[in-house]
């Protein structure tokens, strides 16, 4: 079956720090990418994705590239702020079937950055 | 544009009552609509996903159930909560595509006492 495997944290980060959350995922055929994001207290907001291999899906100064041959899809950021402390969840969804657009999610990243 | 509505935003209940969330989406018709539990300190479970009005798929057994009484509506219910049932429950709507996004409620925080 389908699955992601994100690094463990929480990740603790100070401001302006680099960031790199690793994730790697299995699954059978072109799966799409997407990184989410969490605030306290609030649901999840799509951050990027990407849709077939070599891809960069990238916003808010956040990046990832979806490495088929590696099976990860790393999130990325060069200069990290306060307010990008959140929980990131990597996911896919699997191509084509009888889906129906189910994601599987990875366990969540905490990140919290220090001023 | 489209919103998905989530209440009640925080609900604190004794073990053995009843339970009903309701989940409404606006500015789309037909979506997917999903249901995931989301407990403390872990990532998110899967509990329903419908694809259309009165269609309820179940992803994990539990003494939980799901109906879509409605096209942009989706109600999770139960008819007596466990201590288990604790977390935060998030609403999710999705139009079936190539890559399709899903787009979460605010949540609602269950506290089963």
């Amino acid at each position: 079956g389908n699955s992601v495997t994100q690094m463990e944290g929480p990740v603790t980060l100070s401001e302006e720090a680099f960031l790199t959350i690793n994730c790697t995922y299995t699954a059978t055929g072109y799966p799409s990418l997407f990184w989410y994001v969490q605030y306290p207290g609030e649901g999840l907001q799509l951050l990027l994705k990407a849709t077939k291999a070599d891809d960069k899906g990238s916003n808010k100064g956040f990046e990832a590239t979806y490495r088929k041959e590696t099976t990860s899809f790393h999130l990325e950021k060069g200069s990290v702020q306060v307010s990008d402390s959140a929980v990131y969840f990597c996911a896919l969804i699997r191509a084509g079937g009888t889906s129906y657009g189910k994601l599987t999610f990875g366990q969540g990243t905490i990140l919290t950055v220090h001023p | 544009s489209q919103t998905i509505h989530q209440w009640p935003a925080t609900l604190v209940q004794p073990v053995g009552s009843p339970l009903s969330l309701e989940c409404t989406v606006e500015g789309t018709s037909n979506p997917n609509l999903y249901w995931y539990r989301q407990a403390a300190g872990r990532g998110l479970q899967l509990l329903f996903y419908s694809v259309g009005i009165g269609q309820i798929s179940s992803e994990v057994p539990q003494n939980l159930s799901a109906s879509r009484p409605q096209d942009r509506q989706f109600i999770l219910s139960s008819k007596k909560l466990l201590l288990s049932d604790s977390g935060f429950y998030l609403c999710a709507w999705s139009v079936l595509s190539a890559a399709p996004v899903q787009y979460f409620g605010p949540g609602t925080r269950l506290t089963v006492t």
